[in-house]
């Protein structure tokens, strides 16, 4: 099956722990986005990269690393400087700038701070 | 900067009922506006997508307007369901790097 998968569904970080939630993307796709979804709130842009080895800060980076080494993976680390994590986690990709540029999405990662 | 507004956040609608969700964006500058849906827990699902030079799109039940000139998008259920309670968000393009800006969504309730 084709699509985006976000691996671990629960995440739980104790205090002064990074971590790291991962995406990877069989859908041959160039982009790829993490977004931060809080209660009753929109999603906010991390961080995005449109091609391998390459990457720009969203709107909320602060206390947030990405890598893009691979065009299928672009893993996403929660560092001990992001002093409110529990939120939820998307990643989506998608193939085209402009007109049309249809992003998908994965199922999420929940994370909470034991 | 690009703002993204949906009123309400909460819907409640009998079964059958024809409803239009709506969504503004401030910028009129767009690509494209893409209306998700997203239900609890999950990711979110792209249900249409209409290009900065187009008024409409169709898909089923759903139909999806854009006047850009006035900023503003409507998402039109026709003939609600149960099956269609879930949140709607709305997202614009606009600039480069195919940025998506969200607005908070409007979480609707389809009544039996």
């Amino acid at each position: 099956d084709g699509g985006i998968t976000q691996s671990p569904k629960y995440l739980f970080r104790k205090e002064g722990q990074n971590v790291t939630l991962s995406c990877e993307q069989n859908l041959n796709h160039d982009a790829m986005y993490w977004y931060r979804q809080d209660p009753g709130q929109g999603l906010r842009l991390i961080y995005y990269s449109q091609i391998v080895n390459d990457f720009q800060k969203g709107d909320i980076a602060e206390g947030y690393s990405v890598s893009r080494e691979k065009k299928e993976s672009f893993p996403l680390t929660v560092t001990s400087a992001q002093k409110n994590p529990t939120a939820f986690y998307l990643c989506a990709s998608s193939t085209q700038r402009g007109a049309k540029n249809i992003q998908y999405f994965g199922a999420g990662t929940r994370l909470s701070v034991l | 900067k690009q703002e993204v507004t949906q009123i309400p956040a909460a819907l409640s609608v009998p079964e059958g009922e024809n409803l239009v969700l709506n969504c503004s964006f401030t910028d009129s500058a767009i690509y494209n506006l893409q209306w998700f849906r997203q239900d609890p827990g999950k990711g979110l699902t792209s249900l249409l997508l209409i290009q900065s030079s187009q008024r409409e799109q169709t898909s089923g039940r759903l139909n999806a307007s854009l006047d850009k000139s006035s900023g503003r998008s409507t998402l039109y259920i026709a003939a609600s369901q149960p099956g269609d309670s879930a949140t709607y968000l709305c997202a614009v393009e606009t600039g480069a790097n195919s940025k998506l800006t969200f607005g908070k969504g409007i979480t609707l309730s389809v009544r039996p």
